[in-house]
C-alpha cells in the first residue's frame, strides 16, 4: 500500500487560510469516506483533527475543515494562528488497512 | 480519563527482537481495537497493524507480515507488539492508538494515542 501524497510544506501568515491536499487512489481516498487528518507538534503524539472527510471531533476549532473530491482530500485551516504551526497527516481506510500521507509541515510566518 | 501508557525506550542490536507494551485505562479495554503506528526520525507516520483486544484477531500491513506480532492480555488491559529481526531502519517511535467506537462515529480513526516508545536499533 503506497503512502498518500501530500505537499511537503505550506505556509501562511496569521489570519490567512491555507489548504493541504492529500491525493490517493480509488482504492483508498476515492473509495471510502473515511479520510482523517492529524496534527502533530514536535515530539508530541498526533491529535485527531478531522474524521470521515469533514467531521470535527468535539473540542477541535471550527477553523479546521475537510473536504474531498475524487481521489483527493483537503484540509483547510482558516484564520491561521501561531499555534497551528505543526505537521499535518492525512490518513485513509482501505480494505481492512489504513494508510497515511507523507505529512505536510505548516509554517505560520 | 482515557489513557494509553506505553513502555519505556529500548536499545537493541540488529537481528534482535523488541516487545513494546501499551496499557489502557479509563474505558472498557475489550470494546476498542488498537492500532500500532511508527514514525522514523524526521519521517512520517506509518501504519503497522491493528488488534482486536476482545478476541485477539489481528491485521498486519503487508510490509510487516512475518516480522511483527500483536498480542493482548485482557487481565491487565495491555496490548503488546513484538518486532523481530530488527534492522537499523526499524529505529523509530512506536505508538499505540485506539480505534474509535462505531457508536461515536470515530470508527475509522485513531482517537486516543499513547505517548510513544522510542526503539533504537544500533550495533
Amino acid at each position: 500500500q503506497s503512502a498518500l501524497t501530500q505537499p511537503a510544506s505550506v505556509s501562511g501568515s496569521p489570519g490567512q487560510s491555507i489548504t493541504i491536499s492529500c491525493t490517493g487512489t480509488s482504492s483508498d481516498v476515492g473509495g471510502y469516506n473515511y479520510v482523517s487528518w492529524y496534527q502533530q507538534h514536535p515530539v508530541k503524539a498526533p491529535k485527531l483533527m478531522i474524521y470521515d472527510v469533514s467531521n470535527r471531533p468535539s473540542g477541535v476549532s471550527n477553523r479546521f475543515s475537510g473536504s474531498k473530491s475524487g481521489n483527493t482530500a483537503s484540509l483547510t485551516i482558516s484564520g491561521l494562528q501561531a499555534e497551528d504551526e505543526a505537521d499535518y497527516y492525512c490518513s485513509s481506510y482501505t480494505s481492512s488497512n489504513w494508510v497515511f500521507g507523507g505529512g505536510t509541515k505548516l509554517t505560520v510566518l | 480519563q482515557v489513557q494509553l501508557v506505553q513502555s519505556g525506550a529500548e536499545v537493541k542490536k540488529p537481528g534482535a527482537s523488541v516487545k513494546v507494551s501499551c496499557k489502557a485505562s479509563g474505558y472498557t479495554f475489550t470494546s476498542y481495537y488498537m492500532h500500532w503506528v511508527r514514525q522514523a526520525p524526521g519521517q512520517g507516520l506509518e501504519w503497522m497493524g491493528i488488534i482486536n483486544p476482545s478476541g485477539g484477531s489481528t491485521t498486519y500491513a503487508q510490509k510487516f507480515q512475518g516480522r511483527i506480532t500483536m498480542t493482548r492480555d485482557t487481565s491487565t488491559s495491555t496490548v503488546y507488539m513484538e518486532v523481530s529481526s530488527l534492522r537499523s531502519e526499524d529505529t523509530a517511535v512506536y505508538y499505540c492508538a485506539r480505534r474509535g467506537s462505531s457508536s461515536s462515529g470515530y470508527y475509522y480513526v485513531m482517537d486516543v494515542w499513547g505517548q510513544g516508545t522510542t526503539v533504537t536499533v544500533s550495533s
